[in-house]
């Protein structure tokens, strides 16, 4: 069974550039995950999809990072402008979704940014 | 608002050696409780999840243990090996929504 998949995995890009990152979650999976992990922490929510709906994008910054999952299944995030700030590693998780959110998070080799 | 920590933040063995990995958090009230393996470089790989209802789960040579109440959880790692080098990340499940992370154990074990 293939993993959760992310594209690309490296992207370097100079400051107020557009940027964007992919996801392919598990087959099956409805729940899918964008998290943000800086070097040496943990990694953080930015947003959760049940299906195609949004439910939870309380960490997104609004104002220059957007997201949308067409048809339930692949993933877009996107930064534009980035910032100096964004430089971190882009996570894509996904979950069955169908016991609220309990059971197991799977997630992508992950996309490192650098903004120069 | 919940918060996770991890003690020690980077850990030192030699190969052979059993060690211990701790983590605590402040609010008892869990789904679930999920201990990660990340290789520098890549993403996370999950090794053990812990419903609220449940005490420990095995899988291996690892075994996790999870007392709800006090806000704690270990995982043990039996015969450690050069393998087992990688960051360990600790993460509750709150409310069946996104995973609180804390900010993991770096354990390099020498042959």
């Amino acid at each position: 069974e293939a993993g959760v998949v992310q594209s690309p995995r490296y992207k370097i890009i100079e400051k107020k550039q557009p940027v964007a990152f992919w996801c392919n979650p598990i087959s099956g999976h409805n729940t899918l995950y964008w998290y943000r992990q800086n070097l040496g922490q943990g990694p953080e929510l930015l947003i959760r999809y049940e299906n195609e709906e949004a439910v939870d994008d309380s960490q997104l910054p609004k104002d220059r990072f957007s997201a949308e999952r067409l048809k339930g299944v692949d993933s877009t995030l996107k930064i534009q402008p980035a910032e100096l700030g964004d430089s971190a590693v882009y996570l894509c998780a996904s979950s069955l979704g169908r016991t609220g959110g309990q059971e197991t998070q799977y997630f992508g080799p992950g996309t490192r940014l650098l903004v120069l | 608002k919940q918060e996770v920590t991890q003690i020690p933040a980077a850990l030192s063995v030699p190969e052979g050696e059993n060690l211990v990995l701790n983590c605590s958090f402040t609010d008892s009230a869990i789904y679930n409780l999920q201990w990660f393996r990340q290789d520098p470089g890549k993403g996370l790989t999950s090794l053990l999840l812990i419903q609220s209802s449940q005490r420990e789960q095995t899988s291996g040579r690892l075994n996790a243990s999870l007392d709800k109440s006090s806000g704690r959880s270990t995982l043990y790692i039996a015969a450690s090996q050069p393998g087992d080098s990688a960051t360990y990340l600790c993460a509750v499940n709150q409310a069946g929504t996104a995973l609180i992370f804390g900010k993991g154990t770096t354990l390099s074990v020498s042959s």
